[in-house]
């Protein structure tokens, strides 16, 4: 099976900040790399798909990038709606799996 | 505009068995893979696999003997079902919609329903 460790677990920042958060995978995935965002008692929400293509409606402050092992997510400028959890998911073999979030809080 | 929806028990006794019901509106369930992925809480988000194909299924090799996926086409719903269920087992189910092929990611998702495992 293949595992998924992010860093930082969590993160505190400010609005306005630029924040990347960093997801690696066991083995090499290519760009089967996938981005979520998930708020409190809320389904996680896909932001980028693919390590660096933008899901539609989501703003354009988020970006990814990557292949092989390792990904970035970036938040450009952090909007006040962007403090949540943060998952990467990877699939490039089953069982899918994802990392272990990283939580972004308000410094 | 898809929408998936879970609906099931909200307690479980362990050693009984777990059944879930997600019902897709606004897409046919016969194209795509429909997943299911839990999160105990505050924990991290597992899958439990998918059907597609109106049939065919590929189960998380954790889970693979205690899961069940199932489809009824004629309802738009898929189900889960998970036996001998501990407290480990206690966690929110989400379904979702998974594209399948090489774009298997998830959109979009349920609300998620949480299943608590106690006597």
């Amino acid at each position: 099976d293949i595992q998924m460790t992010q860093s930082p677990s969590s993160l505190s920042a400010s609005v306005g900040d630029r924040v990347t958060i960093t997801c690696r995978a066991s083995q090499s995935i290519s760009t089967y790399l996938h981005w979520y965002q998930q708020k409190p008692g809320k389904a996680p929400k896909i932001l980028i798909f693919a390590a660096s293509s933008l899901q539609g409606g989501v703003a354009s402050r988020f970006s990814g990038s990557g292949s092989g092992t390792d990904f970035t997510l970036t938040i450009s400028s952090l909007q006040p709606e962007d403090f949540a959890t943060y998952y990467c998911q990877q699939s490039y073999s089953t069982p899918y799996s994802f990392g272990q979030g990283t939580k972004l809080e308000i410094k | 505009q898809v929408q998936l929806r879970e609906s099931g028990p909200g307690l479980v006794k362990p050693s009984e068995t777990l059944s879930l019901t997600c019902t897709v509106s606004g897409d046919s369930i016969g194209f795509y893979y429909w997943t299911w992925i839990r999160q105990p809480p505050g924990k991290e988000l597992e899958w439990i696999g998918y059907i597609y194909n109106s049939g065919s299924t590929h189960y998380s090799p954790s889970l693979k003997s205690r899961v069940t996926i199932s489809v009824d086409t004629s309802k738009n719903q898929f189900s889960l079902k998970l036996t001998s269920v501990t407290a480990a087992d206690t966690a929110v189910y989400y379904c979702a919609r998974d594209l399948g092929g090489s774009s298997n990611w998830f959109d979009p998702w349920g609300q998620g329903t949480l299943v608590t495992v106690s006597s």
